[in-house]
């Protein structure tokens, strides 16, 4: 079964700095895709940033991007020039086709608070 | 233009209560889900429908009954409710292999 890892509770970072958070993943899959979602208080669910597991090239999004080590199956986001508004929940999420059906496995999230 | 839409956003009934939280999405997708978020903020998958068929179904207690009635809607009533139903409960479409879109949630508590 298909297991995602965030072993991060909890993170700090001062505004303007350079933060990573940390996930892991398990699987037997071969093709699949890996996604980060931030959850601010507003408790929407918003889409960071998205991979996918045959493109070699990190994705990036303007301060969002990615390292993303197949083998080691380790998928850490990074957020560059921290601001005050990316103070939010961050689940790490892991996406596989089975049968037709599209199943997602989240981690349970780290809690990022920016200092100002 | 709201991609996913849940109502009601708030809910706050006693237990041993039927009640209902709808869900439709206006984006084209064949997939719909539930998920269901507890207190320490763990995100959970409870059903997947892939064009008004029901795809997924984790352990969930047969108290939870979801319905679609067509593609753009997924519904979920919960019968007889329990202290711990309490939690934030996620509708979310998706298609194919794009990133599934939730919509705002429903903070549900049982007194």
């Amino acid at each position: 079964a298909q297991t995602v890892t965030q072993s991060q509770p909890e993170m700090s970072v001062q505004e303007a700095e350079t933060v990573t958070l940390s996930c892991t993943y398990d699987t037997s899959e071969n093709n699949y895709y890996l996604f980060w979602y931030k959850q601010p208080p507003s408790r929407q669910m918003i889409l960071v940033i998205r991979q996918e597991a045959y493109k070699q090239q990190n994705a990036t999004e303007n301060r969002f991007s990615v390292n993303f080590q197949k083998a080691a199956k380790s998928f850490s986001l990074k957020i560059s020039d921290s601001q005050l508004g990316d103070t939010a929940m961050y689940f790490c999420a892991f996406m596989k086709q089975n049968s037709g059906t599209y199943k997602y496995i989240f981690g349970t999230g780290t809690r990022l608070k920016v200092l100002a | 233009d709201t991609a996913v839409s849940q109502t009601p956003k708030y809910l706050v009934t006693q237990m041993g209560n039927d009640k209902s939280i709808k869900c439709e999405q206006n984006l084209g997708h064949d997939t719909m889900y539930w998920y269901k978020q507890d207190s320490k903020k763990f995100l959970k998958i409870m059903f997947s429908y892939n064009n008004k068929e029901l795809i997924i179904n984790e352990t969930v207690p047969n108290r939870f009954s979801p319905k679609s009635p067509d593609k753009a809607h997924l519904n979920l009533h919960i019968n007889s409710l329990e202290l711990g139903d309490s939690a934030v409960y996620f509708c979310a479409s998706s298609q194919e292999w794009a990133a599934p879109s939730f919509g705002p949630g429903t903070r549900l508590t049982v007194t």
